[in-house]
């Protein structure tokens, strides 16, 4: 079964508007929380990450709002431009999983309109 | 920096002959490769972690004979696809990492076998 479930499956939202994307967990040995966006036909990218001694991290339009007594993440796009157009993983992974095995969510496919 | 590159991107190759595809980490040196397999519109699904000179660690189901990986030196593993079948067409993702948290993906080889 999946360990780190992701919602929603699929989002549209309109140029300059705010794309939100949410991951839950239950294993608590997790400690690392990257999200990775990925095109058609592409390789994932690493976006953003955090850990749990954070409860926000920043950069540039991406945000991660980490809460570990809920245990759950996620991913606010600010002023989402059509280029964000794409899917979006969130992912975890515990310092005693093999060499950092990562358990993806199922993805988030976001559409931006223009 | 962390750059992950994979040869060829895209292949198309007689059903029954073998595959062989290329991970490279390019500016840094990698202890740890994985191999995913990922399906249209679908999650990755990590096929097997291999680590520099020693024997590939496989996911339940994944047939290791079938899917011989190789990890020769720093920056190098390899993916070899044998008697391939229509079914093991897919898209084959490998990552890279030069700590045990961030993975940095290669762009991705499509292989078709007819």
């Amino acid at each position: 079964q999946q360990q780190v479930k992701q919602s929603p499956q699929s989002l549209i939202v309109q140029k300059g508007g705010i794309s939100i994307i949410n991951c839950a967990y239950e294993n608590t040995a997790f400690d690392y929380f990257p999200w990775y966006q990925q095109f058609p036909g592409k390789g994932p990218a690493l976006l953003i990450a955090i850990r749990p001694d954070v409860s926000e991290k920043k950069e540039g339009r991406f945000t991660i709002s980490f809460n570990k007594s809920a245990k759950q993440f996620s991913l606010h796009i600010m002023d989402s431009q059509p280029g964000d157009s794409a899917t979006y993983f969130c992912a975890a992974s515990t310092p005693t999983d093999s060499w950092g095995k990562l358990q993806f969510g199922a993805g988030t496919q976001v559409v931006v309109t223009p | 920096g962390a750059v992950v590159s994979q040869h060829p991107s895209w292949v198309i190759c007689k059903s029954g002959t073998s595959v062989k595809i290329e991970c490279r980490s390019l500016d840094f040196q990698a202890t740890t490769m994985f191999w995913y397999r990922q399906f249209p519109k679908q999650s990755l699904m990590l096929m097997a972690t291999s680590n520099e000179g020693s024997k590939a660690t496989y996911e339940q189901g994944v047939e290791k004979d079938k899917f011989l990986i190789n990890h020769a030196s720093l920056t190098l593993s390899t993916l070899t696809v044998t008697s391939a079948h229509p079914e093991d067409s897919s898209f084959y993702i490998c990552s890279a990492t030069p700590s045990t948290d961030t993975q940095y993906f290669g762009p991705g080889t499509r292989l078709t076998v007819l």
